[in-house]
């Protein structure tokens, strides 16, 4: 495609349910990352992927929080039994390559997650 | 732990010149972003320094010290669409996982 695309938009949940972020990177890429960004917050670095591995899932907030990419293409972000701290827009980009050469993140327009 | 230190708002007027200022302190760096978010958008990348020194992009221009832990976006020729929040961001090396650490952003508002 033409950008990043994600899916759903939107999202209403109740606490306690399960929910399924979608990332479609940019064709190509090999790089992908998510990033969540509360209200009026800075954005927080949550896990990014190198092909088909994620290097390093620290950044996730907790054991609820789990990601995978398949086929060095989509990506999903999966909460299992959500809280309302949760609710926050989760952004995904990618970039061609990963650092230290110098690139360029594309993002997504994002999932605004809302749990009530 | 890591800091990084932005103004939370500015304002300025159309036309004019306006410095946004990010202070650093991270255990490891491997360059540093600038992003563009209008309210209700994704992030856009602006910029990236890795050496010091000024790096000019048409009216943006960011400015980066390793040894002060310091960077500027410089934006001239104020328009009103510029109104937006400017993200600062250091990349970890990759020994620190990598990991992109963003500021708060600065919420900068245009005045005709």
């Amino acid at each position: 495609g033409a950008g990043v695309s994600q899916s759903p938009s939107n999202k209403v949940t109740e606490k306690g349910k399960d929910v399924e972020l979608r990332c479609d990177p940019i064709s190509g890429h090999t790089a992908l990352y998510w990033y969540r960004q509360s209200l009026g917050q800075g954005l927080e670095f949550l896990i990014y992927f190198q092909g088909n591995s994620a290097p390093d899932k620290s950044g996730l907030p907790s054991d609820r929080f789990s990601a995978e990419r398949t086929g060095g293409s989509v990506s999903t972000l999966t909460i299992q039994r959500t809280q309302q701290e949760d609710s926050a827009v989760y952004l995904c980009a990618s970039s061609l390559l990963w650092p230290p050469v110098q690139y360029e993140q594309y993002f997504g327009p994002g999932t605004r997650l809302t749990v009530t | 732990g890591q800091n990084i230190d932005q103004p939370t708002e500015m304002t300025a007027t159309e036309g004019a010149i306006v410095q946004i200022n990010c202070t650093y302190q991270t255990s490891g760096f491997n360059g540093l972003f600038w992003y563009q978010q209008h309210a209700g958008e994704a992030p856009t990348f602006l910029s990236y320094n890795v050496l010091d020194g000024l790096e000019e992009k048409g009216r943006f221009s960011s400015f980066l010290s390793r040894s002060k832990g310091y960077s500027y976006l410089l934006l001239k020729e104020l328009q009103m669409k510029d109104s937006a929040s400017y993200l600062c961001a250091v990349i970890l090396s990759p020994g620190q996982g990598g990991k992109l650490i963003f500021g708060q952003g600065t919420e900068l508002s245009v005045k005709p």
